[in-house]
């Protein structure tokens, strides 16, 4: 167990609505990260926030959003949503910024599109 | 720049045989290089992890090995079980910055 729980592990729902996935990292970690991991794109790195502020972006679509807030649990929001958005989404969470720092994956949120 | 390369894209070996995975990347701005384990069903798992001062680094059956010069890397599992039967994803990222970029995965197979 990472010690980074997501909910909902799956969700299944249809073209054009909206879905949020939330995460809540290992105890004292201050950064967040959002993948997407699907079959034609493998694991893709969506957002990072450090604090409750976006510290880098990566491949996320305009229709995705994400926060972090004060209790430094995390939200992606999905909206709009296309059949090609049915991927396995992964919340990691470090204790710190900079590389080496290892980084710890949940279990992921299944989003299936239909 | 940003791509890292995985090879093979699966692999079979027998139980007690050696399974070796390979990276190659091309940003040269990459000083940090991981390897993390996927199970059916879970999330990556930090495997192993390698700096570019070192040309190779072993923690029990895990071995990295990295060339700089020729800006690739490699996994070796040696004495391979069917409990390593898994996903492995090679990764980088540069200091100061977590943004991983993932290899495509490599499916490994450990036959009884």
């Amino acid at each position: 167990d990472s010690g980074v729980t997501q909910t909902p592990k799956h969700l299944i729902t249809a073209t054009g609505q909206r879905v949020t996935l939330r995460c809540s990292p290992r105890s004292g970690d201050l950064s967040v990260y959002w993948y997407q991991q699907s079959l034609d794109q493998g694991l893709q790195f969506l957002i990072q926030y450090y604090n409750g502020e976006e510290r880098a972006k990566g491949n996320i679509l305009e229709r995705f959003s994400a926060q972090q807030f004060p209790d430094l649990h995390s939200e992606l929001n999905l909206s709009s949503l296309e059949l090609g958005d049915s991927a396995l989404y992964f919340c990691a969470s470090s204790s710190l910024l900079g590389a080496g720092n290892t980084i710890y994956f949940g279990e992921g949120s299944w989003l299936t599109v239909v | 720049q940003q791509q890292v390369k995985q090879s093979p894209q699966s692999l079979i070996v027998q139980k007690g045989g050696i399974s070796i995975i390979n990276c190659a990347y091309e940003n040269t701005a990459f000083d940090y290089f991981p390897w993390y384990q996927q199970f059916p069903g879970k999330g990556p798992a930090l495997l192993i992890a390698i700096r570019p001062d070192v040309s190779e680094k072993k923690e029990g059956r895990f071995t990295i090995s990295f060339n700089k010069s020729a800006k690739q890397f490699s996994l070796h599992i040696m004495d391979s079980q069917p409990g390593d039967s898994a996903t492995y994803f090679c990764a980088a990222t540069d200091t100061g910055f977590q943004k991983l970029v993932f290899g495509t995965g490599t499916r490994l197979l450990v036959s009884p």
